[in-house]
């Protein structure tokens, strides 16, 4: 079957970084993706890795290694605003676009 | 240019009635997709429509069902609900729904199922 794995919670405080881990096992690989998603909101895009290394875009960086079916979020200088639950998500061999379960992040002051 | 458009945003229903959800997506999008999100589920795929023709589905019963407009608005239909049902049901959509394309999601539709 096809799965994603991350870690369901995550506490930080404010100005802290933050690793948020996926792990993934799909029918074919083309890309991991992170959204974001306050509560009752809509989930809204981070970012995109195509091809292994890292994806630099403000605070926000993320990583993929296909060779370990691995990728990571990491966010620095947390702001409280950064309070939300984190989704990867991969894009399979029939361009579905399959999500993690998420992370709930946590930043306290 | 506006958002992705989802309508109602508050849905309550009872067992056995059926729903339909609307979709608008961004200006110049074809494609567009549905997922059903439960607390500590995340995002469950249900299906992608590009030009009127639906290019995917995800494994969900058949009570659940779509369909997209040639203006690319898009709909979704559950019948014969069930309690499971109740659920976030958000929409997105992105240009041709390539690989490296990022969705833009709308607000949702809460569904509750009594």
């Amino acid at each position: 079957g096809q799965s994603l794995e991350q870690p369901s919670e995550v506490t930080a405080v404010e100005g802290a970084i933050v690793q948020i881990n996926c792990t993934y096992q799909t029918s074919g690989f083309y890309g991991l993706s992170w959204y974001q998603q306050h509560d009752g909101g809509a989930p809204t895009f981070l970012s995109y890795n195509g091809l292994d290394g890292l994806e630099e875009t403000g605070r926000f960086s993320s990583f993929l290694s296909r060779s370990d079916s691995y990728g990571y979020l990491l966010l620095q200088e947390l702001q409280m605003k950064d309070s939300a639950s984190y989704f990867c998500a991969v894009r399979d061999d029939y361009n579905k676009l399959i999500f993690g379960a998420g992370t709930r992040l946590a930043v306290h002051p | 240019k506006a958002g992705v458009t989802q309508t109602p945003r508050y849905l309550i229903k009872t067992r056995g009635q059926q729903v339909t959800l609307s979709c608008s997506p961004i200006s110049g999008h074809r494609s567009v997709s549905w997922y059903q999100q439960t607390p500590g589920q995340g995002l469950q795929f249900l299906f992608e429509y590009f030009s009127e023709t639906q290019r995917n589905k995800g494994n969900f019963p058949g009570r659940f069902s779509g369909r997209q407009f040639s203006n690319s608005r898009s709909e979704m239909n559950v019948s014969t609900l069930e309690l499971g049902d109740s659920a976030l049901y958000l929409c997105a959509s992105s240009q041709q729904g390539g690989p490296n394309e990022k969705l833009f999601f709308g607000s949702g539709t809460q569904l509750s199922v009594l």
